[in-house]
């Protein structure tokens, strides 16, 4: 069985970091991209970044609400995905989840981050 | 950056067919956009149904297809169930980076 989950949420203040962490089992991580895709309370989907599988270079991509406050990484050695999100804002506040390609299609349960005073 | 655009809401009759349809401000929409498709019920995660366009997963009912339509994507529904009522959401990288719809909600009645 396919499982995503998610760690690492909480409060955090505006300025602060916080490093997520999503565990993968029942497949074959070491060849699978991996996203991060968010969700704030009551709104959409909003996607946050991708990492490519270290076999096709293990780069990444990030989309443009938070692509200099953030980092994809990830450990094939250990079948974990990491978003590294620093300088935090309210308007960050979301559910975060990891998903696989979506040609995979598996989404984790997702971790709330909660940014405020 | 890419704007995405999906209906805000629809409604089906039970037994009933509706389409929805995912715009994006780049222009049309084709299969190098790499269309997803995705339902959200409340307090859920969301759950891939459509991806590359046409594509389903084991899991996708086959009920929902997914197609291009007049320079969108489109997904559709043929013979809507009282559990199909959720918010879909697309997802389309025409410009070189995803970004999904703003979501439509549809309402099963």
């Amino acid at each position: 069985e396919v499982q995503l989950v998610e760690s690492g949420g909480g409060l955090v203040k505006p300025g602060g970091s916080l490093r997520l962490s999503c565990a993968a089992s029942g497949f074959t991580f070491t060849n699978t991209w991996m996203n991060w895709v968010r969700q704030a309370p009551g709104k959409g989907l909003e996607w946050i970044g991708r990492i490519r599988s270290n076999v096709d270079g293990g780069t990444t991509d990030y989309g443009t609400p938070l692509k200099d406050r953030i980092t994809i990484s990830r450990d094939d050695s250990k079948n974990m995905l990491y978003l590294q999100m620093d300088s935090l804002e309210t308007e960050d506040t979301a559910v975060y989840y990891c998903t696989t390609g979506f040609s995979r299609g598996y989404w984790g349960q997702g971790t709330l981050v909660t940014v405020s005073s | 950056q890419t704007v995405v655009t999906q209906e805000p809401s629809l409604t089906v009759s039970p037994g009933g067919t509706v389409t929805l349809t995912c715009a994006s401000s780049t222009g049309a929409v084709t299969s190098g956009c790499y269309p997803d498709w995705f339902q959200q019920k409340p307090g859920q995660a969301p759950m891939t149904l459509i991806y590359s366009t046409s594509n389903k997963h084991s899991w996708t009912p086959a009920r929902f297809s997914g197609s291009l339509l007049g320079g969108k994507a489109a997904l559709t529904l043929s013979g809507a169930q009282p559990e199909d009522e959720a918010e879909y959401y697309c997802l389309l990288n025409c410009a070189g980076t995803w970004a999904f719809g703003g979501g439509t909600k549809l309402t099963v009645l």
